[in-house]
């Protein structure tokens, strides 16, 4: 039971470039959610999946998309990357709401 | 190294001793409460929870203290180890459309041998 994945661990990209990130959770939990960490302050929600097929913005959606692709997998794109984008971003899940959530490992992006 | 938490408030104590982490939360409504721990590189890790009908929960070298009346949370490590050292964050659910948390910015605990 590896709990939430991510990939890819490290990213470099030049502004404008795309890319897409990755994350699987195999605890069979309904809820979804992408935050972006950046130093000094506490995560802040980009979107979520409040269940299979339905996807909502959080906080910080712009720039970002999503697509939950099934029950198991949430991805996260960048059309175009930009410096304001360096970041780590973490995926979560929870069974449901009012459920705890838990994090993946993060992704570390580095635009220049 | 890690970049989250550069200037984040810090608490050194001294291994054995017990360590008592403070919130403030922001909203009267919330009524879930969540501890997480982060260390360097990873992501947060589950610690404890309490709900809004509860001002006390103890868990395994841990407890969650919570005042609703000035919004105060508190985590109490007894014993802390140098294992313990990491960013620790509280996070409230506010209720209502979608499991929202909100994230404090966190404390750094240096445990010192």
């Amino acid at each position: 039971n590896a709990g939430v994945t991510q990939t890819p661990k490290f990213q470099v990209l030049k502004t404008g470039q795309s890319m897409t990130l990755q994350c699987a959770q195999d605890m069979n939990h309904n809820s979804m959610y992408w935050y972006r960490q950046d130093p000094g302050m506490g995560l802040r929600l980009i979107y979520y999946s409040a269940s299979e097929g339905t996807t909502d913005k959080g906080e910080v959606p712009n720039g970002y998309n999503v697509s939950r692709l099934n029950k198991r997998e949430f991805s996260l794109r960048l059309e175009s990357a930009a410096p304001s984008q360096t970041s780590v971003y973490f995926c979560a899940s929870s069974r449901g709401q009012q459920e705890t959530q838990y994090f993946g490992p993060g992704t570390r992006l580095l635009v220049l | 190294g890690e970049s989250v938490g550069l200037h984040l408030p810090t608490l050194s104590v001294q291994e054995g001793d017990n360590s008592i982490i403070n919130c403030a939360y922001s909203n009267s409504a919330s009524d879930y409460f969540i501890w997480y721990k982060q260390e360097s590189g990873k992501g947060p890790q589950f610690i404890i929870d309490i709900r809004s009908n509860m001002d006390k929960r103890q868990g395994q070298r841990v407890t969650v203290l919570l005042n609703k009346t000035v919004k105060h949370l508190s985590l109490q490590i007894a014993a802390t180890q140098p294992g313990d050292s990491a960013v620790y964050f509280c996070a409230e659910n506010i209720p209502g459309g979608y499991n929202k948390l909100i994230f404090g910015a966190g404390t750094r605990l240096a445990v010192h041998p």
